[in-house]
């Protein structure tokens, strides 16, 4: 069975400190990890694939298959990235049915 | 147009009533998506339908019903709900089903209240 697992449901970080949102997952097979972000007040958004290994809004998060990880991190928060994080995992290949499972979400919260 | 649009944005039912909630999407994409929300909890996935066919039922029960009249909407029927029903129902869609890589876009979510 496919599990996406973010341990930590809130994460409080003063501005500029470093942040790492942890995602954990168990999937047999090859999956694809996305971050997504919900802002307060608005709709759910991508912010992250591992496949595209890009960087957006400062972060970054690479796949770690030997761990089973897709931890999203950013050297130095802002206050403006205080939002709910959520990972999640579809199977990819032959075996990719569009659905998207979450994460329990992680509420990020930047102090200033 | 880049934006999934719902409506109504709230809903409050009682357990006799029937309503339906409405999702549009003009960017083209193929495959749709129900998603049910409960407070501080991560979207469940209820029902998708790729090319206005019924692709995954995640085993919701018969008092939600979807319908896809075309590629750009979809409609999700509720009757008979319980207060439990009580949540944010978020659509979303993507280009196709099955594309890897396919971002999902979601709407603003319906928050219905079961009375």
């Amino acid at each position: 069975a496919q599990r996406v697992t973010q341990p930590e449901k809130l994460l409080s970080v003063f501005k500029g400190a470093p942040v790492e949102l942890k995602c954990n997952y168990s999937y047999s097979g090859s999956p694809e990890l996305f971050w997504y972000v919900q802002y307060s007040r608005q709709r759910l958004q991508l912010l992250l694939r591992h496949i595209s290994r890009e960087s957006i809004k400062g972060f970054t998060a690479d796949l770690n298959k030997g761990e089973t990880s897709f931890h999203l991190k950013k050297p130095f928060a802002q206050e403006e990235d205080s939002a709910m994080y959520y990972c999640a995992l579809r199977r990819s290949g032959s075996s990719n049915t569009g659905k998207l499972i979450f994460g329990q979400g992680t509420t990020l919260q930047v102090k200033p | 147009d880049t934006e999934v649009t719902q409506t109504p944005k709230h809903l409050v039912m009682g357990m006799t009533n029937k309503k339906s909630l409405k999702c549009e999407q003009h960017m083209g994409h193929r495959a749709m998506y129900w998603y049910k929300q409960k407070a501080k909890k991560p979207p469940e996935l209820m029902f998708v339908y790729s090319y206005e066919k019924l692709s995954i039922n995640e085993s919701v029960p018969s008092r939600f019903s979807p319908e896809c009249p075309n590629s750009s909407l979809l409609n999700l029927h509720l009757h008979a709900l319980q207060p439990e029903d009580s949540a944010l129902y978020l659509c979303a869609s993507s280009q196709r089903e099955r594309v890897n890589t396919g971002e999902l876009f979601f709407g603003e979510g319906s928050r219905l209240t079961v009375l």
